[in-house]
């Protein structure tokens, strides 16, 4: 149990154009999900924080009119990369809470590669 | 605030060698620690976590201990797999925040 799925796993577009990226929960609900950003040979840098049917919050220096997170259900979550451009180029990944025996756990996304050309 | 310091790789071992990846942390309260693994090209998965002092986590021969006096949670397995090779990233959340709080990552290689 515990998957998390992305769509795309791989995107090229031109600059200028919007993306859409999906994850979801597949097996369970998950109040709660998380967007990343990691650049080649680095850790992952929090983006913002989902939460199902309320706005989400972004982190310091993340341009929330840029990157536009919606969570409508419980299951998924969106981020739509808008006006993309050559430096929003990299691989971004999703997170889903899942809350069990009193602990909550992290799982995440196979992560969706973006390049713009 | 929370953070946490992983020993800079590359690290590099033949197979059957015995791993061990050093993280320390700093957080307020009692933090969850976690490792992470990313093999090439793909998302990250949980590896194993420990919630509480003493409390050891273990996954595919790896095992973590929470050591509270030490602020540690090294990574360690007695006998790496070429199929171990990736990059592991040891991380926390707590202190009242649900954030995960990554390390730098460490890559390893392990070759036959």
């Amino acid at each position: 149990g515990a998957v998390v799925s992305q769509h795309p796993s791989r995107v090229i577009c031109k600059s200028g154009t919007s993306v859409k990226i999906e994850c979801r929960s597949l097996d369970f609900q998950a109040t709660t999900m998380f967007w990343y950003r990691q650049f080649p040979k680095q850790s992952l840098m929090l983006m913002a924080t989902s939460n199902e049917g309320s706005k989400a919050t972004y982190e310091q220096g993340v341009e929330k009119d840029k990157f536009l997170i919606n969570h409508a259900s419980l299951t998924l979550s969106t981020l739509t990369v808008t006006s993309a451009h050559p430096e929003d180029s990299s691989f971004y990944i999703c997170s889903a809470s899942r809350w069990a025996g009193g602990q909550e756990t992290q799982y995440f996304g196979p992560g969706t590669r973006l390049l713009v050309l | 605030g929370n953070s946490v310091t992983q020993m800079e790789g590359p690290v590099t071992l033949s197979e059957e060698a015995f791993l061990t990846i050093n993280c320390t942390y700093t957080a307020t309260g009692y933090p969850s620690l976690f490792w992470y693994v990313q093999y090439p090209g793909e998302g990250l998965q949980l590896l194993l976590k420990a919630t509480k002092a003493d409390d050891k986590g273990s996954n595919k021969g790896f095992e973590a201990t929470y050591r509270k006096e030490t602020t540690s949670f090294h990574l360690e397995k007695g006998s790496v797999q070429v199929s171990d090779s990736a990059v592991y990233f040891c991380a926390l959340s707590g202190g009242g925040s649900e954030k995960l709080v990554f390390g730098k990552g460490t890559k390893l290689t392990v070759n036959p």
